[in-house]
């Protein structure tokens, strides 16, 4: 089983649309965590933290339950620049674990 | 400021040819970390420097491996020989350990193994 499980997608959404993304995380012991952004034959990017109290960045929401070890991503009004592949990661100490990725895909 | 820098950005090889990559890490940056992306098995952490010490290598797939940091800003990755299945997108990212966990990636080398 993978330290970090991500549903792969591909997610197909109109633009507008909201669409939510989980994650699921496996070692408790996992300190900090985010999202990165990959656009297609690009080096990933962070996106954001994510705080056990939930953060808003704009259009884009997470959140984490440490409890459940699960963390999600919600983006509203998507926009056809969305369009990428979002990578949750988990942090102990400097030992950065990535998930798979979930491959969004924001239509006209 | 330059971001991470790796290179070359491209390496077309034949198998059981030497291949070095390259990265030259954020000024300041005192963690540095090398990757391997493939599509089977996603992003994976291959070893990672801290002070230019190796602190973990476990992801390093085997002895055809190496990587080394003489420097604060340069580290190389080596496979000798290589093989078709290290075909993949070789990434290097830094860090300022303690103060940040963010890490910043550079644009990665492509690695073709014919």
């Amino acid at each position: 089983r993978k330290e970090v499980e991500q549903d792969p997608g591909p997610f197909n959404v109109p633009e507008g649309a909201t669409v939510a993304f989980n994650c699921t995380y496996s070692n408790s012991a996992s300190q900090s965590f985010f999202w990165y952004r990959q656009d297609c034959r690009k080096e990933p990017k962070l996106l954001m933290s994510v705080y056990s109290s939930g953060n808003e960045d704009g259009r884009f929401t997470a959140q984490l339950n440490r409890a459940s070890q699960y963390i999600s991503l919600l983006i509203r009004d998507s926009k056809l620049s969305d369009s990428a592949t979002y990578l949750c990661v988990v942090n102990r100490g400097n030992d950065m674990r990535f998930g798979a990725g979930t491959r969004l895909t924001v239509k006209p | 400021d330059a971001g991470v820098i790796q290179s070359p950005r491209h390496e077309v090889t034949e198998m059981g040819q030497e291949v070095t990559l390259r990265c030259k890490p954020i000024s300041g940056h005192n963690s540095l970390f090398w990757y391997r992306q493939t599509m089977m098995r996603g992003l994976e952490l291959l070893i990672y420097f801290n002070n230019n010490v190796p602190i973990d290598d476990s992801g390093m797939p085997e002895d055809r491996f190496s990587a080394k940091m003489p420097n604060a800003s340069f580290s190389t990755l080596k496979i000798q020989p290589s093989e078709p299945r290290d075909s993949a997108v070789y990434f290097c990212a830094s860090i300022i350990s303690g103060v940040a966990d963010t890490q910043y990636f550079g644009p990665g080398t492509r690695l073709t193994v014919l």
